[in-house]
Order: structure tokens, then C-alpha cells, then sequence
């Protein structure tokens, strides 16, 4: 089946330093979203990305779209204690997966102020 | 206010026992889905849900089940043939309306279920 590969688990920064996270699927992906969960709270949408190659912007966060639709990353620029949080990303395979994601494992990022 | 309520926050199940786990949606989606979290895994599907009175398996579907009577309710029982049931369990939904696969996804706050 279809598996999404998230790394790193675990990332500690100093208040604004910069922070990736990388996503990898076994199978090429129709769509991929990105998801926030803060401490003790539940995952919250960050945004949805289709289009082989495709970047996004929120902020200070850019969001990339492998060329072959395969693997995605999600850049924080000067992180802020705000940002703490697990964050997932979400593969989905469209056609008779309609409607089913498959999640990374997550990464768990602290801010150190 | 439009949402996901899941009940309880935190549940207890002793040995051989069933319990269930509710999810309501006053958001009109379609689509209903279960997850379970356990740390340093992320979320893994349990079941999920298109339309009323039918149901699919997601890839943890043992030892658990669901009914969706109803448009805004998805129940899910964790039966006493799931060994190892402590973990978090989240409920989310989506709208099928766009007709774009993978519509987002808006969970609910989630239910701890521990084992006595």
C-alpha cells in the first residue's frame, strides 16, 4: 500500500532559525496537504498542494510540490514560539482512494526563545 | 458554531469490554473518516464514511467498528478484540461537494481512550 515517509521526527531550533520538513510517498500523489497540531490539540489544515512543481506561500511558511509529485517539504523562515506544533503531511491518491489520505509520521518542532 | 464534537475527552475500557467513541458534524460534509494516533506514528485510518448507510475499511479496521445512520454522526466502537486500543482517536470530516478528491480534512478535538 501507499506510504508517506516524514522526516526529520524530531527538530529543536533557536527562535529565529529556519526549520524544513520533508515528505516522501512510495507512489505518485494526486494532491498532498500539510496539517499543524499543537501541543495537545488536533491536527488544523494548512493547505493543499496539486500541481507537480508547485510552491505556496502563507507567510513565513513556503510549501513545495516534487516535480514528479512524490515528495513535498514545508519551509518555516525564522521560526517563532508560535510555530511549535507537530506538523504532518497528507498524501492523497485520488481515483478509488477518493477521499482517503495517507499521513507522514510527523514533525515534532520546538522553539527554543 | 459549525464543527466536529467528539465524546468523550477521556475514556477508560476495561478488559474485554466494548466501548464507543461518538462523533458529531453540523458542517452538511459527506465524508467522515476515523484515525488513530499513537506518538511517533502519526495518524492511521481506521474507517471511513462517503455516504449514509455505507462504510469502508481504512488500513487499522481490526478490532474496531462504525454505523452512519445518519449524515452528521459516525460512531466508532473499539471491541475487546482490539488488544492494544490505548492510543488517541480522532474524527474528521470533509465536503464531497467540489468533487475534487482529498478535499481537507476538519477534525474534531479528539478522545483518549486508555485501557484499565
Amino acid at each position: 500500500g501507499q506510504q508517506v515517509m516524514q522526516i526529520p521526527q524530531y527538530q529543536h531550533v533557536q527562535e529565529g532559525e529556519d526549520f524544513t520538513t520533508y515528505c516522501n510517498s512510495s507512489t505518485t500523489l494526486s494532491n498532498i496537504q500539510w496539517y499543524k497540531q499543537r501541543p495537545g490539540g488536533h491536527p488544523v489544515f494548512l493547505i493543499q498542494l496539486v500541481k507537480s512543481g508547485e510552491v505556496k506561500k502563507q507567510k513565513r511558511l513556503t510549501f513545495q510540490f516534487g516535480e514528479a509529485k512524490k515528495n513535498s517539504s514545508l519551509h518555516i523562515t525564522a521560526t517563532q514560539t508560535t510555530d511549535v506544533g507537530t506538523y504532518f503531511c497528507a498524501g492523497g491518491a485520488g481515483g478509488t482512494s477518493y477521499g482517503k489520505l495517507t499521513f507522514g509520521q510527523g514533525t515534532i518542532l520546538t522553539v527554543h526563545p | 458554531d459549525g464543527g466536529i464534537t467528539q465524546s468523550p475527552k477521556y475514556l477508560f475500557r476495561k478488559e474485554g469490554q466494548n466501548v464507543t467513541l461518538s462523533c458529531e458534524q453540523n458542517l452538511n460534509h459527506d465524508a467522515m473518516y476515523w484515525y488513530r494516533q499513537d506518538p511517533g506514528q502519526g495518524l492511521r485510518l481506521i474507517y471511513y464514511s462517503q455516504i449514509v448507510n455505507d462504510f469502508q475499511k481504512g488500513d487499522i479496521a481490526e478490532g474496531y467498528s462504525v454505523s452512519r445512520e445518519k449524515k452528521e454522526s459516525f460512531p466508532l466502537t473499539v471491541t475487546s478484540a482490539q488488544k492494544n486500543p490505548t492510543a488517541f482517536y480522532l474524527c474528521a470530516s470533509s465536503s464531497l461537494a467540489s468533487g475534487i478528491p482529498n478535499e481537507k480534512l476538519f477534525f474534531g478535538s479528539g478522545t483518549q481512550l486508555s485501557v484499565l
